[in-house]
């Protein structure tokens, strides 16, 4: 079965710095696609960025771009010139292109933007 | 907004009773689910469709059934509540079959089963 691991339960960020928030995935599948969503106090799950991972290009939505290493099974979220809006939690995912149907989730990191 | 409501937004409940959580989108999308969502644990699945009275069981089904008679409504339904059923739940939807395509949640369900 497919894991995902986010090692890292809370970061700190300054506004206006970069962080990068760490996601390894365990599968033997080779066709399967990533997701970070974002989940702020609303409680609202939004979609960050997707990577395929058929794709060697790193995905990038504006100020967010991830690092994909497909050997390593690495997908980490850098978040550029961070904003206080950032702050939030955020969920790697991961989901097979042909077997089980479910999203599998990391356990979240939390993230703080200090002012 | 992919069009979802969920209802209630908030509930308490005592153990033992039966509730049902609704799940509605505007947009006739084929696949819906149902999540939790639990400290430590991420989201889990529990169940999900894939078209009308097509269901299937997710990760953490036990204790839950659902139900869709309509392509616009998911109802996940626990027959008797338990306290380890306190949870918030999200509706997910997906616009496509395909699997490279984002599911797109509702804003939960807050159960507290006391």
């Amino acid at each position: 079965a497919q894991t995902v691991t986010q090692s890292q339960p809370e970061m700190s960020v300054q506004e206006a710095e970069t962080v990068t928030l760490s996601c390894t995935y365990d599968t033997s599948e080779s066709d399967y696609y990533l997701f970070w969503y974002k989940q702020p106090p609303s409680r609202q799950m939004i979609l960050v960025i997707r990577q395929e991972a058929y794709k060697q290009q790193n995905a990038t939505e504006n100020r967010f771009s991830v690092n994909f290493q497909k050997a390593a099974k690495s997908f980490s979220l850098k978040i550029s010139d961070s904003q206080l809006g950032d702050a939030a939690m955020y969920f790697c995912a991961y989901r097979s292109e042909s077997g089980s149907e479910k999203l599998v989730f990391g356990k979240g990191t939390k993230l703080t933007v200090n002012p | 907004d992919a069009g979802i409501t969920q209802s209630p937004r908030h509930k308490v409940t005592e153990t033992g009773t039966p509730v049902t959580l609704r799940c509605h989108q505007t947009e006739n999308h084929r696949y819906m689910y149902w999540y939790r969502q639990d400290p430590g644990h991420g989201l889990r699945l529990i169940h999900y469709s894939y078209g009308v009275k097509d269901t299937d069981k997710g990760e953490v089904s036990d204790g839950y059934s659902v139900s869709r008679s309509k392509t616009e409504d998911f109802l996940l339904t626990l027959e008797s509540a338990t306290s380890s059923q306190t949870s918030v739940y999200f509706c997910a939807i997906s616009e496509s079959g395909s699997r490279r395509t984002p599911l797109h949640f509702g804003n939960g369900t807050r159960l507290t089963v006391t």
